[in-house]
């Protein structure tokens, strides 16, 4: 299994610009998370689907995100407009109910916006 | 609401020195206990879990943890590190049940010298 997989690894983009962050999550994995990492808040959780539906999306911070999951293989985090204060590493995981709560994380999206 | 501090930010030691990372939770229910690891370069990756049973659990890579539930307290140890357990180590906390939402500390990072 090719694991958790994010794209771009890196992005770079203008204040104002929009920014579209991509996951596909471990086939089989019914739970999907995205998190935002940084160096003064550490692991944040922006919001977490089961079976395509978004649960939980307290954590995302305004109304410029937006997160999607039109099926079981794929995820989108969307950022319109973008901040500087947006920059920050942007992970996504995966889990399978009943797996133990073992999270498995791509590689993040480094994200920097000037 | 919950929260998860960890102590160190930064520690550093020398090849077959003990290491304890301590880890603390404010949440009076049952809880679920995690620690991540973040080698340099690669994404987050489960080290070991306490959900319930003996309050001593063991991880991979010769780590182990104690959840002290009076204390609050779930501190990772290693008897003697090696320059390969230098990264950054992420204690993380969540409700028992069907909540799949982990709360976080800020992590600790960690650099052994050989």
């Amino acid at each position: 299994d090719a694991g958790v997989i994010q794209s771009p690894r890196h992005e770079v983009t203008e204040m104002g610009q929009e920014v579209t962050l991509r996951c596909k999550p471990i086939s089989g994995h019914n739970s999907l998370f995205w998190y935002r990492q940084t160096m003064m808040r550490g692991l944040e959780l922006l919001i977490y689907f089961n079976n395509n539906v978004p649960i939980d999306d307290s954590g995302m911070p305004e109304d410029r995100f937006s997160a999607k999951m039109p099926n079981a293989s794929f995820s989108t985090l969307k950022i319109q407009p973008s901040e500087p204060r947006d920059s920050a590493v942007y992970f996504c995981a995966s889990s399978r109910q009943g797996g133990g709560e073992k999270l498995f994380f791509g590689s993040g999206t480094q994200l920097s916006v000037l | 609401a919950q929260s998860v501090s960890q102590h160190n930010h930064h520690v550093i030691l020398s090849e077959a020195a003990s290491l304890e990372l301590g880890c603390n939770y404010s949440y009076g229910g049952t809880v679920n206990l995690f620690w991540y690891v973040q080698y340099p370069g690669q994404h987050l990756q489960l080290l070991l879990k306490y959900f319930s049973g003996d309050p001593l659990v063991k991880g991979i890579k010769g780590f182990e943890a104690e959840f002290i539930k009076s204390k609050f307290s779930f501190n990772l140890r290693k008897p003697s590190v090696q320059w390969s357990d230098t990264a950054e180590y992420f204690c993380a906390v969540k409700s028992a049940g069907n909540n799949r939402k982990l709360i976080w500390g800020l992590g600790t990072s960690l650099a052994v010298n050989p």
